[in-house]
């Protein structure tokens, strides 16, 4: 099974609000991350875990915190964000170098 | 620094046609390299990969691809495109430090029937 969920599939959310995403995986992978992508182009990371710890931070806003309960879950929680922050969310887990799978994405709208 | 380049922004093929798809990296080693697909609004599916060994790898869906260092590329390839396979392709080559891809910015895939 290769399979990473996400949860919601959409997600419509004022700029005063605070929402999570949530990814999770059951491939044992030990490597989990957080990437943002907008319309045409390539994903950007946001964040990696290893070994549930955070270990990449590409300088993402503090309106964006990311958080790892236990080795198959992984969620990014969102307060005060900005329309430009509208876009798809991807989750991702790999056994580190190995390949990423990647999940369906949350589409985002911030209002 | 890693770099992937695409240098073909878009894509347009009848179906049925051959298809091959551009990709050179930038890397001090020996690279991992990676081909994804994503359909609009979808996650990115993972189509082949190298790694080491036989340079021409076999994926899914009928594609292939080769690995060229000589030229530090790494190309797609399909040899009769269905209309299934419109969708948006992305090389990736993971970096020095193992833990994340460096993307390329992709190739859009129109097929015309």
């Amino acid at each position: 099974d290769t399979e990473v969920t996400q949860t919601p599939k959409h997600l419509v959310m004022g700029m005063t609000n605070k929402k999570s995403l949530k990814c999770e995986q059951h491939m044992g992978h030990r490597a989990m991350y957080w990437y943002k992508q907008k319309a045409k182009k390539p994903p950007e990371l946001m964040f990696v875990y290893s070994y549930e710890k955070l270990s990449i931070n590409e300088s993402v806003p503090s309106r964006f915190s990311p958080e790892c309960p236990n080795s198959s879950l992984l969620n990014l929680h969102l307060h005060a964000l900005q329309p430009e922050d509208s876009a798809l969310y991807l989750c991702a887990s790999s056994q580190l170098t190995d390949t990423q799978y990647f999940g369906p994405g949350t589409r985002l709208t911030v209002l | 620094a890693q770099s992937v380049t695409q240098p073909d922004i878009h894509i347009t093929v009848s179906e049925g046609a051959s298809l091959e798809l551009r990709c050179n990296y930038s890397y001090g080693a020996t690279p991992y390299l990676f081909w994804y697909v994503q359909s609009p609004g979808q996650g990115l599916q993972l189509l082949l990969k190298y790694f080491s060994g036989d340079t021409l790898v076999q994926g899914i869906k009928g594609f292939e691809a080769e690995f060229k260092r000589s030229q530090s590329s790494f190309n797609l390839r399909k040899p009769s495109v269905h209309w299934s396979d419109a969708a948006e392709y992305f090389c990736a080559v993971v970096n020095n430090y193992g833990q994340n891809f460096v993307f390329g910015p992709g190739t859009r895939l129109s097929v015309l029937p």
